[in-house]
Formats: C-alpha cells, structure tokens, sequence
C-alpha cells in the first residue's frame, strides 16, 4: 500500500502569508492526489483533486502541484477562514491512503 | 444537492458488531461509488472501504474480514457492518461519495456529517 508522508505536521503563519504543505508518496502514483479541508467537528471537504484540479466553488487561493511522488498545495493570501486541518489523499489500485494532517494556526 | 446522513452509531461493547447506515440523496447509490472514511478521537483519516458501481468492495488490508460494505438499491443507502469490534475502532465514521477522472473512483467528494461509534466495556 501506497504510505503518504505529509509536512509539517504544524505550521503556524499570519493573515496574508502564502503557505505551502508537502505530500510525500512511498511510490508513483502519477496525479491521483488529493487535498482536503478540515475544521472541528466538520467532515473534510475535497479542495483540489487530480494533483492540481481545484474543485467546484473553492477559492483560487488554494493550489496544487505535483507528480509522481512530491505533492505541494499552496494557500496564498490566508485569510482567517482557512486556518484549519489539512490532509492530502492518494489513490492507487483501488486503495486510499491519507497523510497525517497538517494544522495551520494562526502565528 | 447531494446529501448523505449516517446513523446507526454508538456504543458497543469490545468483541460487539454494529452496523452503520447512509442514506443518500441526489446520487445514485447503485450507478456510483461510496466509501466510508473514519476518524479516531484526535487523529487523522482513515479509509475504511468503498463500493464500486460494479458492486465491488475494497477494504484495507488491516480491515479485510472484520468490516463489509454494502447497499440497497431501493433505499439508496449503504451499510457498512463491523464485527469483532476493537477499542481502536472508536471514531467517527463518515460516509461520502467518490468522482471519477480516470474510469475509476479516485476522490471523496460530498461527505456526510458522520456518526460516533465508541467500543469500550
């Protein structure tokens, strides 16, 4: 199974800053990659999916990049409603895996 | 607006089975893929299992055999039933839809709210 290594496990920035949050793979897995939202006590909600295709409604801010097994998503300009809990997602061979999170509070 | 409610959630004893329900409004449960994602108490995601439009079911290997996936047509609702039921398994568990780009379901789209399931004696 493909195991998906996510970094920093916390990241603390201001309003304004540009972040970035990478998504390390064990092996290949192309493009099938994904990056999710997550606020307390909410479901995760889909951001950018096929490494660097941004979903339906979800801010430009918010890309992705990535190929192969180096992932980044980068959230330009935070703004108070993006401090959350981010995970990345692959998928390979009908198997998901998720990164550990990334919780980006405010510095 | 594709909705998805889960219930069935709530506490069981060690060794105990529970089966969780989603009911499903705006996609068609049996032409689509559904999967189940948990989360335990402080932690991240986890996959659990996803249906296939075909009808075919995938676990992760550390689930195989304890836990099965399955729907009903005709109430558009997927189950997914766990046995031999672990303190481990306590999380929320949600239920959500999966896009294809590929020919395959690759992404969890629509989520539900999730429900809590608490193994402990």
């Amino acid at each position: 199974d493909v195991q998906m290594t996510q970094s920093p496990s916390t990241l603390s920035a201001s309003i304004g800053d540009t972040v970035t949050i990478t998504c390390r793979a064990s092996q290949s897995i192309g493009t099938w990659l994904a990056w999710y939202q997550q606020k307390p006590g909410k479901a995760p909600k889909l951001l950018i999916y096929k490494a660097s295709t941004l979903e339906s409604g979800v801010s430009s801010r918010f890309s992705g990049d990535g190929f192969g097994t180096e992932f980044i998503l980068t959230i330009k300009s935070l703004q108070p409603d993006d401090f959350a809990t981010y995970y990345c997602q692959s998928y390979d061979n009908n198997a998901y895996s998720f990164g550990r999170g990334t919780k980006l509070d405010i510095k | 607006e594709v909705q998805l409610v889960e219930s069935g959630g709530g506490l069981v004893q060690p060794g105990g089975s529970l089966r969780l329900s989603c009911v499903v409004s705006g996609f068609t449960v049996s032409s689509n893929y559904i999967g189940w994602v948990r989360q335990a108490p402080g932690k991240g995601l986890e996959w659990v299992a996803t249906i296939y439009s075909s009808g075919s079911a995938y676990y992760p290997g550390s689930l195989k055999g304890r836990f099965t996936i399955s729907r009903d047509n005709s109430r558009n609702t997927v189950f997914l039933q766990m046995n031999s039921l672990r303190a481990e398994d306590t999380a929320v568990y949600y239920c959500a839809t999966l896009i294809a780009t590929g020919g395959t379901a690759e992404y969890f789209h629509h989520w539900g709210q999730g429900t809590r399931v608490t193994v402990s004696s």
